[in-house]
């Protein structure tokens, strides 16, 4: 049974128009991840959500916003999208953020191709 | 700053042989390690940690903190071990979760 679900599997845009990617989760965790993985590249955390507290990392480009309308839902925007952003994009849960709470669990990621 | 490094991006045994997948870490602090393995179409998802001391699946990692390592084994490799494996550090104080690049594990019949 899936517990962290991406819709779609596949997404194409273009250049500049903008896309709004989807997570939702079954598990009722408290913390919701994007990530961001480009060919042959180690996935790479753009943001994420401790219930509604909205933690951003530094080198994560203003281009990219995420929202969190629900504990289940969790929403991947990227205003602009340029081409260097065609990626999979991979949405992960935790339990909580802390000792014994580590584990994530993925969904199975949206392609993301930008024309 | 490269804080996992996994040297091999590829790495093929074949069926029964020995496997080792290699991380090594940068990180300052008192390390937390894990394994993510994908398989094929399948979403990623955690194979161990190493505050587990766990066995999964026929694999061990074993923390060497001389040697900043976190090197993946299996004494005998199956084909259903084929996968794309990722280890990760977790970064103290704010939990974050950084993966290396991969390794694709081919094992051969």
């Amino acid at each position: 049974d899936a517990m962290v679900i991406q819709n779609p599997r596949y997404q194409v845009t273009q250049f500049g128009k903008p896309v709004t990617l989807s997570c939702s989760q079954t598990l009722n965790h408290n913390v919701m991840y994007w990530y961001q993985q480009k060919s042959s590249q180690a996935p790479k955390l753009l943001f994420h959500y401790y219930d509604k507290d909205f933690n951003n990392e530094a080198d994560t480009p203003d281009n990219f916003q995420s929202r969190r309308p629900n504990t289940s839902f969790c929403f991947l925007d990227i205003r602009s999208p340029g081409l260097g952003d065609a990626a999979m994009y991979l949405c992960a849960t935790s339990r909580d953020l802390g000792v014994g709470d580590e584990k994530l669990f993925f969904g199975s990621g949206t392609q993301l191709s930008v024309l | 700053a490269q804080r996992v490094t996994q040297p091999e991006k590829l790495l093929s045994v074949f069926k029964g042989a020995p496997v080792e997948l290699k991380c090594n870490y940068s990180y300052s602090g008192s390390p937390e390690l894990f394994w993510y393995v994908q398989y094929s179409r399948q979403r990623l998802q955690l194979l161990l940690r190493h505050i587990s001391r766990e066995s999964i699946k026929g694999f061990t990692a074993d923390l060497n903190k001389g040697e900043t390592s976190f090197h993946l084994k299996k004494p005998f490799a199956q084909e259903e071990d084929s996968a794309m494996y990722y280890c990760a550090l977790l970064e103290g104080s704010n939990y974050k979760l950084t993966f290396g690049k991969g390794t694709l594990l081919t094992v051969n019949p």
